[in-house]
């Protein structure tokens, strides 16, 4: 069975361009989040979306957006690119949502390297 | 804001001793921790979870312990073997599987 899949997996862009990067999830997941993982430190969320709607925002700024498709796969945007985005962008998928879920566990992708010049 | 803190950045252990990893948080809201495997390349994987109303869970080499007062977990691999060489990260969650606060991470080493 295919794990979560990401695209691309390393990519080059300059100061102020945009960027879109792709996930899909486990088949039957309904459930994705995307999170920014800077050198040196942990995956910090950025969104999840359960069913095709926001459930949750980071701390990011509004130049960060994304959607889910109604086949469950997902989009992050990033505009107006600035040095400190470069970092790796994973996104993790999970058969269930809230709290009284039991099949919550997070599968990841390998990640999107983004490098910003 | 730092909730989620792994104060120690490396960590070397020889193979077959024990490797204990700390995990410290803030947010007394937090009631499910996670910790997390990666290796270069790879995303994290899921390595064992112990939920607020316990104080230990164990899933074979792996133990995870659980001190609410203090604060504080800590994963136990006993015993340490050469694949176990990667980033552990410890997680915590509130009210979301998805929406998940780690910490910065710890490189364990293990050595033949």
């Amino acid at each position: 069975d295919a794990g979560v899949t990401q695209s691309p997996t390393h990519l080059i862009k300059t100061r102020g361009q945009q960027v879109t990067l792709r996930c899909s999830p486990i088949s039957g997941h309904k459930s994705v989040s995307w999170y920014q993982q800077v050198l040196g430190q942990g995956p910090q969320f950025i969104f999840q979306y359960y069913e095709k709607e926001e459930r949750g925002r980071g701390n990011f700024p509004d130049r960060f957006s994304a959607r889910q498709f109604p086949n469950y796969s997902s989009e992050l945007n990033v505009n107006a690119l600035l040095l400190g985005d470069s970092a790796l962008y994973l996104c993790a998928s999970s058969l269930g949502f809230g709290r009284d879920s039991t099949t919550g566990e997070l599968f990841f992708g390998e990640g999107s390297r983004l490098t910003v010049l | 804001d730092q909730q989620v803190k792994q104060n120690s950045p490396s960590l070397s252990v020889q193979e077959g001793r024990i490797s204990i990893l700390n995990c410290d948080y803030t947010n007394s809201m937090f009631d499910y921790f996670l910790w997390y495997k990666k290796y270069p390349a790879e995303g994290p994987t899921f390595l064992i979870s112990i939920s607020s109303i316990k104080d230990k869970n164990e899933d074979g080499r792996f133990t995870v312990f659980l001190n609410k007062s203090a604060k504080h977990l800590s994963l136990h691999i006993v015993p340490s073997q050469p694949g176990d060489s990667a980033v552990y990260f410890c997680a915590a969650m509130t009210d979301s599987w998805g929406k998940l606060q780690f910490g910065a991470g710890t490189q364990v080493v293990v050595t033949p």
